[in-house]
C-alpha cells in the first residue's frame, strides 16, 4: 500500500478555494486516489476518488498529474462547515485483499 | 438503505469488564472493517474482513480484543478484560468488492467506549 504525506494542518478564510495536497511518490499502476473528510465526532466520509487528470463532483475537485506521485484535493469556497479532517489513500483491490489505511490526514481550519 | 449501524453509541464500563461492540454493515457490502481511533494513534485499521472470514488481524493490539462475523449481516468486536488504554471510538465500515469501489468505505456513527 502507498504511502502518503500531506500537510497536518491549514487555516483558510471563509470563502476561498482550499487546495490540499498529498504525495503519493510510490504509487502503483492500478492505484486509485481516495479522498476521505472527516467531521469531529463522525466517522469519515467518502468525498472523491480517481486515478489520473482531473475529477469533479459536486463537493470538491481532485486533480492528479501525469506522474500520479502526487495528488490535490481543491474545495472551492469554503465554508465555516468545511472544518474538518482530510484524509489521502492511495490503494487498489487487486484480487487479493487491500487493506484501507488512513494516514494523520490534514486538520483543515475554516476561520471566519 | 440505513447505512452502516453501530451499537451502542456510547459505552462506560470499569476495568476487567467485557465490552461488546456491534456492527450491520450496509447490504451487499462484502468487505467489513473495524477502526479504532484515538487523539494519540489516529485512525487505527484493527481488522478487516471479506465475505464473513477474516482476512488481516493485525492491528489487533492483543489478545484480549476479538472479531466475528457470524453472517453478512452482522459482526462484534469484544474486548474482554477492557483496560483504560482501550478508551477509544471504535468505528465499523463496509464497501463493496472490488476495483476501486473496495476504497470507498462507508462507515458507521462509531461507538465511544470509556473504560474507567
Amino acid at each position: 500500500l502507498a504511502k502518503t504525506t500531506q500537510p497536518i494542518s491549514m487555516d483558510s478564510y471563509e470563502g476561498q478555494e482550499v487546495n490540499i495536497t498529498c504525495s503519493h511518490n510510490n504509487i502503483a499502476t492500478n492505484d486509485y486516489i481516495t479522498w476521505y473528510q472527516q467531521f469531529p465526532s463522525q466517522g469519515p466520509r467518502f468525498i472523491i476518488q480517481g486515478y489520473k487528470t482531473k475529477v469533479t463532483n459536486e463537493v470538491a475537485s481532485l486533480f492528479i498529474p501525469a506522474d500520479r506521485k502526487s495528488s490535490t484535493l481543491s474545495l472551492p469556497r469554503v465554508s465555516l462547515s468545511d472544518t474538518a479532517v482530510y484524509y489521502c489513500l492511495v490503494g487498489l483491490y487487486s484480487g487479493g485483499y487491500q487493506k484501507v489505511t488512513f494516514g494523520t490526514g490534514t486538520k483543515l481550519q475554516v476561520i471566519p | 438503505d440505513a447505512g452502516v449501524i453501530q451499537s451502542p453509541r456510547h459505552e462506560v464500563t470499569e476495568m476487567g469488564q467485557e465490552v461488546t461492540l456491534r456492527c450491520k454493515p450496509i447490504s451487499g457490502h462484502d468487505y467489513l472493517f473495524w477502526y479504532r481511533q484515538t487523539m494519540m494513534r489516529g485512525l487505527e485499521l484493527l481488522i478487516y474482513f471479506n465475505n464473513n472470514v477474516p482476512i488481516d488481524d493485525s492491528g489487533m493490539p492483543e489478545d484480549r480484543f476479538s472479531a466475528k462475523m457470524p453472517n453478512a449481516s452482522f459482526s462484534t468486536l469484544k474486548i474482554q478484560p477492557s483496560e483504560p488504554r482501550d478508551s477509544a471510538v471504535y468505528f465499523c465500515a463496509s464497501s463493496f468488492p472490488g476495483g476501486k469501489e473496495a476504497n470507498v468505505l462507508t462507515f458507521g456513527a462509531g461507538s465511544r467506549l470509556t473504560v474507567l
